[in-house]
């Protein structure tokens, strides 16, 4: 069975910390993404990867930062954590862009 | 003016009904369309893509495109209260193939 894993399902964090969400997935996908997801504004990518070390920007990766060291992993990186970016986070992954498979979602809030 | 626009909802509709969710995409060289459901606390699941004009049916669902319009459709035929769910519309983004652009979805209520 397919799947993709986030580290955590729910992250409190604190205002200028660094955070790391990760991203494992066992279907050996080349493509990874990384959206948001708020209340009233659905899903907006923030980045997404297409092969180990290549990345691109997304609609909104501004804040943002991403790692992938190896296919299987993608990681996001907020440099400085603020509350504006209390949000849901979904990691997807697909191998020919017909269908994205979803983690499960971090929770993450800054306070 | 957004790149895909869905109306967010609620649509209630009765058990056995038919529901009908749209959306338009504001790209004209958008070529690959998707609906996706999300259940309230889950993640999205890919339901149906369609890449051509006219219908596209499986099982209940049928997706309707025109491109012409711009306008995209689901059609769920004989509702279930388990269909209640978010339905996202994703359209490719035709300069760069691995990215989905998402509607802000439209939450379906099915009511017994």
């Amino acid at each position: 069975d397919v799947k993709v894993t986030q580290s955590s399902r729910y992250l409190v964090k604190r205002t200028g910390e660094k955070v790391f969400l990760e991203c494992v997935q066992d279907m050996d996908h080349e493509n990874m993404f990384w959206y948001r997801q708020d209340p009233g504004l659905g899903l907006r990518l923030i980045y997404f990867s297409y092969d180990v070390k290549m990345k691109e920007k997304g609609d909104i990766p501004e804040g943002y930062s991403v790692s992938r060291e190896k296919k299987e992993r993608f990681s996001l990186i907020l440099e400085s954590a603020s509350t504006n970016q209390t949000s849901m986070y979904l990691c997807a992954s697909t191998g020919t862009a017909e269908k994205l498979f979803f983690g499960s979602g971090t929770q993450l809030s800054v306070l | 003016q957004k790149e895909v626009e869905q109306n967010s909802g609620p649509l209630s509709v009765p058990e056995g009904a038919i529901a009908s969710l749209n959306c338009t995409y504001s790209d004209r060289g958008s070529q690959s369309f998707f609906w996706y459901r999300q259940y309230s606390g889950k993640s999205p699941e890919l339901i149906m893509f369609i890449y051509s004009n006219g219908d596209k049916e499986d099982g209940r669902f049928t997706a309707q495109l025109n491109k012409a319009s711009q306008y995209v459709s689901l059609l769920i035929r004989d509702s279930q209260p388990s269909d209640s769910a978010t339905y996202l519309c994703a359209v490719r983004n035709p300069r760069a193939a691995s990215k989905l652009t998402f509607g802000t979805g439209t939450r379906l209520q099915v009511t017994l």
